[in-house]
């Protein structure tokens, strides 16, 4: 299974919103609303920000929310803030042997 | 509170074998899959395998199957990662994360990782 499809990098201005796309395909984003969103700050281990295209874990902001129209997936952060600069990696379920397909990784730089 | 402790940094020769460890507390061990992700040296995520300790279910990344072992006991709330001949491709940070018993679930909680360096 490839991985799914995200912009290399997006940027925004403190206070703005930025949005992250996530593509993949009718068997795996287009099929299960079973998309989720990590976070990756250099040197850490990713975080669990939303699941279910756009449930959010308790302790996540709401600056955070998620969506999906058809095979692609968005990732929206409202407000943006200087430690939300990281990496964000979108996640898809594929099925019952493939219950990962993992996005190819977006960086966030805020400027 | 939940958490996921993995063992130290690893530096191995190409050929050597490795173990590597994944410690779980603050939740029951069999309720949850446990599994490894790859995160090779400034690229993406990649999920390798994935094992249920309540019920020996598995499954596997066809793109690492043969290449490591993923064992599990439940006695010490411990999972492990292994390789019985390492090559220079294989280093990588290596984390362990679970997920809820549930299709569809996404890995929740992730341990901290693990730096192996394979090198002549």
């Amino acid at each position: 299974q490839s991985a799914l499809t995200q912009p290399r990098s997006v940027s925004g201005s403190p206070g703005q919103s930025v949005t992250v796309s996530c593509t993949g395909t009718s068997t795996d984003v287009g099929r299960y609303n079973y998309v989720s969103w990590y976070q990756q700050h250099p040197g850490k281990a990713p975080k669990l920000l939303i699941h279910d295209v756009s449930q959010r874990p308790s302790g996540v902001p709401d600056r955070f929310s998620g969506s999906k129209s058809g095979n692609t997936a968005s990732l929206e952060i409202s407000g943006l803030q200087t430690d939300d600069e990281a990496d964000y990696f979108c996640c898809s379920y594929g099925g019952t042997y493939t219950p990962f397909v993992f996005g190819t990784g977006t960086e966030v730089t805020v400027l | 509170e939940v958490r996921l402790t993995q063992s130290g940094a690893e530096l191995k020769e190409p050929g050597e074998s490795l173990k590597i460890s994944c410690k779980a507390s603050g939740y029951r061990f069999t309720d949850y899959w446990i599994g490894w992700v790859r995160q090779m040296p400034g690229k993406g995520l990649e999920w390798m395998s994935i094992v249920h300790p309540g019920n020996f279910d598995r499954r596997h990344n066809p793109s690492f199957e043969g290449q490591v072992t993923l064992e599990f006991d439940a006695s010490i709330n411990t999972a492990y990662l292994q390789w019985n001949s390492l090559q220079a491709s294989d280093s990588a940070i290596y984390f362990c994360a679970r997920r809820l018993h549930v299709d569809g679930s996404p890995f929740d909680f992730w341990g901290q990782g693990t730096l192996v360096t394979v090198s002549s």
